[in-house]
Formats: structure tokens, sequence, C-alpha cells
């Protein structure tokens, strides 16, 4: 099992501000199948990314990712009211597929 | 506009049973897999479970292997997770995902969840 773990545990960023989000795998994520989720509390998950560096539809352009291998990142820029959430990687390449255990953006 | 709407969650003791659906619109059910990914109170997302496709490749966590099971109704573009030999830790709420490829593929849209509790 790839153990996927996130780093910082908390960011306390300010509206405008920007920063990185990193997620390290204990492996090599096969064929670099790493995504990104945003999640706020009582709703649904939300892909940002896939494909470590590819953005879902609809997402702004403020998110990025990259890396591959074990190491990965997710960029936020100009971080917007509504961005304030927790986000997880996910390693979609291998069974059993397994998520980090999170970095909770808050409004510092 | 693609729509998953979870149902079957509730509470059940410890030992039971459950199991969930979730009825899906908005695109063609029979060409993407699906899978179901679980929140503890207070944790962070745990994966559980995904099917591809044509429902004939299934993968489960280690948690719940031998006890759930993941399967589908293509007819009825519906989702399904049998759930036995509950535990307190399985206490959650669960979502289902459309992924974006037939087996292999990020999890692009979600549903709102449905509340397991398996009380101690």
């Amino acid at each position: 099992e790839i153990v996927l773990t996130q780093s910082p545990g908390t960011l306390s960023l300010s509206p405008g501000e920007g920063d990185t989000l990193s997620c390290r795998a204990s492996q090599s994520v096969s064929n670099n199948y790493l995504a990104w989720y945003q999640h706020k509390s009582g709703q649904a998950p939300r892909l940002l990314i896939y494909g470590a560096s590819s953005r879902a539809p609809g997402i702004p352009d403020r998110f990025s990712g990259s890396g591959s291998g074990t190491d990965f990142t997710l960029t936020i820029n100009r971080l917007e009211p509504e961005d304030f959430a927790v986000y997880y990687c996910q390693q979609y390449g291998s069974s059993p597929r397994t998520f980090g255990q999170g970095t909770k953006v808050e409004i510092k | 506009e693609v729509q998953l709407l979870e149902s079957g969650g509730g509470l059940v003791q410890p030992g039971g049973s459950l199991r969930l659906s979730c009825a899906t619109s908005g695109f063609t059910f029979t060409t993407y897999a699906m899978t179901w990914v679980r929140q503890a109170p207070g944790k962070g997302l745990e994966w559980v479970s995904v099917i591809s496709a044509g429902g004939g490749t299934t993968y489960y966590a280690d948690s719940v292997k031998g006890r759930f099971t993941i399967s589908r109704d293509n007819s009825k573009n519906t989702l399904y997770l049998q759930m036995n030999s509950l535990r307190v830790e399985d206490t959650a709420v669960y979502y289902c995902a459309k992924d974006r490829e037939r087996l292999v593929g990020a999890s692009e849209y979600w549903g709102q969840g449905t509340l397991v509790t398996v009380p101690s």
C-alpha cells in the first residue's frame, strides 16, 4: 500500500496570499496518477487536479499541480474566501487507492 | 448535469448489514468506473472500493475486504455497496463518486454522502 504524507498539516493564510502544499508518497506513483481534492465540511469533495498536473474542468487557474514519482505539490495562488478548506492528495495508480491525511488551509 | 444521490444509510448494530445505493444521472453510466469513499467523524477521506465500468473488476481497501461488496446495475444506472459484519469503526459518511475513466481515473463527480452509524 502506498502511504501519502501531506505537509503542512495546517496552513494559515490571508485572502490574496498563495502557498504550496506537499504530498510525498512512500513509493513511486504509477503513471503519476495523483489527484488533489478540495473538501469543505458538509459538502461533497471537489476534484481539482488529476494526473499530477491536469486541472479538472471548471477549476480556476490559480490552482496548479506539479510533481512526479514520489513528490507532488499543489500550489494555490491569490487565495479567495471560498478556497479555505481541507485539501487531500490521492494516488489512484495502484490498489488500494490511498489518500493523504489532508492539509487544512485556514484564514489567518 | 451529472448527479449522484446516495441512500440507504442509517443506524445499524455491530455485526449487522446495510446496503447503500447511489442513483446516477447525466452521464453514460456504463462508460465509467465508480468509487466509494468514506469519512469517519473528525477524520480524513478513506478510499473504500472501486468497480470498473463493466463491473468485472473490483478492488477494496484492506479494512473492508471480505465484508463489503461493490456492485452496479448498468440497466438502472445505480451503484451499490453491500456492507456486512459492520463494526463501530465503519461509522462514517459514505460518498459515491464517478471516476474519469473505465477503470483507472480520478473521481471527478461526487454525491453529497449518506451517514452510516454503528454504535458502540
